[in-house]
């Protein structure tokens, strides 16, 4: 596989439900992110890990939670979620050195929160 | 404000020129970029532009960046059915890896 991939593809769960969205770089890169699009809103920075370290945390609600096991992996554990945390929950890549360091994004994981 | 701001949607015939239009907040922005979102697709990087810059081409696509104004646009010539698709804006501030996106540009190509 190339590129950034994300499992599941779609995932429906109730508010009480425990989940956990997966990501995976096969770019060799350093840096990984989480995202959120709702429909018709900017793109929501929710968080962002160097080498394997948090470095940006965007006042993200607790219920979601980041982990980074290693540079190639990035999960987003999920729990007691809102209706209103429904979204497009989109991960990207990037190489952690500077100028026109380009962020790659996989499809995303359509989250539907009943 | 910390916004970048995007017109929601933009319809054009087939074989015209598509302009979609962005304004961003941060004179100091290094670079400005242009992604494209397909249905059911994650974002796919078009083209950025440096902020040295005033404009880039790159085939059918050219960027033009007005930093006095703070706006960025996307010119796409002889547009096809195949680039509709949700089009945003996205500035890099100067501090580490955080781009700020805006709302993204629907555009609708007609036959």
């Amino acid at each position: 596989e190339t590129g950034v991939t994300q499992t599941p593809r779609h995932l429906v769960m109730g508010m009480t439900n425990k989940k956990s969205l997966k990501c995976e770089q096969h770019l060799g890169h350093n840096a990984m992110y989480w995202y959120k699009q709702s429909a018709k809103k900017p793109l929501e920075l929710m968080f962002v890990y160097s080498l394997e370290e948090r470095v940006e945390n965007n006042s993200v609600p607790s219920r979601f939670s980041p982990e980074c096991p290693n540079s190639s992996h990035l999960f987003l554990h999920l729990h007691t979620l809102q209706p209103e945390d429904s979204a497009l929950y989109l991960c990207a890549s990037s190489d952690t050195g500077n100028g026109d360091d380009e962020q790659f994004f996989g499809p995303g994981t359509r989250l539907t929160v009943l | 404000g910390e916004d970048v701001e995007q017109s929601l949607f933009l319809s054009v015939r087939e074989g015209d020129s598509s302009v979609i239009n962005c304004t961003y907040t941060d004179s100091s922005s290094t670079y400005l970029y242009w992604y494209k979102q397909e249905p059911g697709a994650g974002l796919q990087l078009l083209t950025y532009i440096f902020s040295n810059m005033d404009m880039k081409q790159d085939q059918r696509l050219t960027v033009l960046l007005n930093k006095k104004d703070k706006h960025l646009s996307l010119r796409i010539a002889d547009t096809q059915t195949g680039d509709s698709a949700i089009y945003f804006c996205a500035e890099r501030r100067n501090n580490f890896n955080k781009f700020y996106f805006g709302s993204g540009t629907k555009l609708n190509v007609k036959p």
